[in-house]
Order: structure tokens, then C-alpha cells, then sequence
């Protein structure tokens, strides 16, 4: 149980154009989503928190322009990074609350953003 | 500001040994600690977590001790096993209007020789 998938795995674009990324628990409803960023062998950033039919709540320093959250409903939230760059280039990673205890989150296999 | 250390980046322990990973935070108002285990390249996995109200949680091969005096927790692997061998995360929630989100360590990266 609590398994959460994102799509796609990896992807690479260029510079300027904008890219979504999806995140989804299989079973379970998920009333709050994160996403996080991961540069290489550095922690896991948290970017946002997005609770279903609500605004996303962004970290400092995140800039909510760029990066889009949207939590259509129980099971899908997406993050699309707009006018994509290069330093956009990253490892990005969803986790989905609600599948076990209150706090803890189960995380997406992660999607590897390039940017040329 | 890292709110959870892990101070060490890297652990070799020999198979059959008992592997102890690290973790301190600074942040009092955490209530709930985390262990999460990553393959490059891949989410994180959930292993085991803790209630800041314990002091040990054990699951099968998997025990974490919190000492909240010293914000100090550590996950104790015994026996370790060569399959054990990946990045371990410490992270620590308190609950926000957002819901409990995570603040992460930087990882230790465990590698269990035969």
C-alpha cells in the first residue's frame, strides 16, 4: 500500500519552454502533496505543499510564478516548471501524506529534469 | 538554516555488524522523526519513525532511539546486510497550517561490505 507515482521518469527540454510533471497516489487519497527538489549529493528542498482544491504553499525563495502546483483532486498533483533554464535543471520528487499516519509521506520515484 | 545534521556523509560497516546512523536537530517544536532510505536516482523509501513523546521504535532489523534533552535520534540496523547499503535520510516533522511537512538531513550514505 501508500504507493505514489510520477510521470515521467526522466525528461529533457529546452531552454524556455515549460514542462509538467505528475504526481499521483494509487491507493490512497492524498489530502496534502510536497514537492521537493534534490541537487546531487545534497538534502531533499522542500519546494511547496499543496493540499486538494487549494492554493499551493510555497517555501521562501521558491518562485511560485515558475513553478506551478496544481492538486486537482485526491490523487494528482502536478508541478509544471515554466520557461524552463538550465540552473532549472534538477531532480525533482513528489510525496503524498495520507496513506499511513498523519505525518508521514510516501515519495514518488522522483523525475530527472534536464534542461539544454 | 539545516535544521537536521547528519554529520556524518559516509558509514562502512562489515555484514552481520550493527550500523549506527546519526541524526540531531535544533528545531524543539518537531514532533515526529523519520527514516528514509534512497537509491540514487529513486524517491525515498520509508523505513521507520518515531514519536517525540518515545524513546525507541523497533521494526525487525530496524531501531531508532530518540533523546529529545539532546535532540539526538539514531537508527541502529542489526544485523546489516549488504542489500542495506544506500542513502539514509533523517527528516523531522512538526505540524504547519501546510500539514506536517519534512525538514531532511543531508543523508548518510551506508555501505555494508561482505
Amino acid at each position: 500500500g501508500a504507493v505514489v507515482s510520477q510521470h515521467p521518469s526522466w525528461v529533457i527540454c529546452k531552454s524556455g519552454t515549460s514542462v509538467k510533471i505528475e504526481c499521483r497516489s494509487l491507493d490512497f487519497q492524498a489530502t496534502t502533496m510536497f514537492w521537493y527538489r534534490q541537487f546531487p549529493k545534497q538534502s531533499l528542498m522542500l519546494m511547496a505543499t499543496s493540499n486538494e482544491g487549494s492554493k499551493a504553499t510555497y517555501e521562501q525563495g521558491v518562485e511560485k510564478d515558475k513553478f506551478l502546483i496544481n492538486h486537482a483532486s485526491l490523487t494528482l498533483s502536478t508541478l509544471t516548471v515554466t520557461s524552463a533554464h538550465p540552473e532549472d535543471s534538477s531532480f525533482y520528487i513528489c510525496s503524498a501524506g495520507g496513506g499511513g499516519a498523519d505525518y508521514e509521506q510516501y515519495f514518488g520515484p522522483g523525475t530527472r529534469l534536464t534542461v539544454t | 538554516d539545516q535544521q537536521v545534521k547528519q554529520n556524518s556523509p559516509s558509514l562502512s560497516v562489515q555484514e552481520g555488524r550493527i550500523s549506527i546512523l546519526n541524526c540531531d536537530y535544533t528545531n524543539s517544536m518537531f514532533d515526529y522523526f523519520l527514516w528514509y532510505k534512497k537509491y540514487p536516482a529513486e524517491g525515498p523509501t520509508f523505513l521507520i519513525s518515531i514519536s517525540s513523546i518515545k524513546d525507541k521504535n523497533e521494526d525487525g532489523r530496524f531501531t531508532v532511539f530518540l533523546n529529545k534533552s539532546a535532540k539526538h535520534l539514531s537508527l541502529h540496523i542489526v544485523p546489516s546486510q549488504p542489500g542495506d547499503s544506500a542513502v539514509y535520510f533523517c527528516a523531522a516533522s512538526a505540524y504547519s497550517n501546510s500539514g506536517y511537512a519534512l525538514n531532511f538531513g543531508k543523508g548518510t550514505s551506508l555501505l555494508v561490505t561482505p
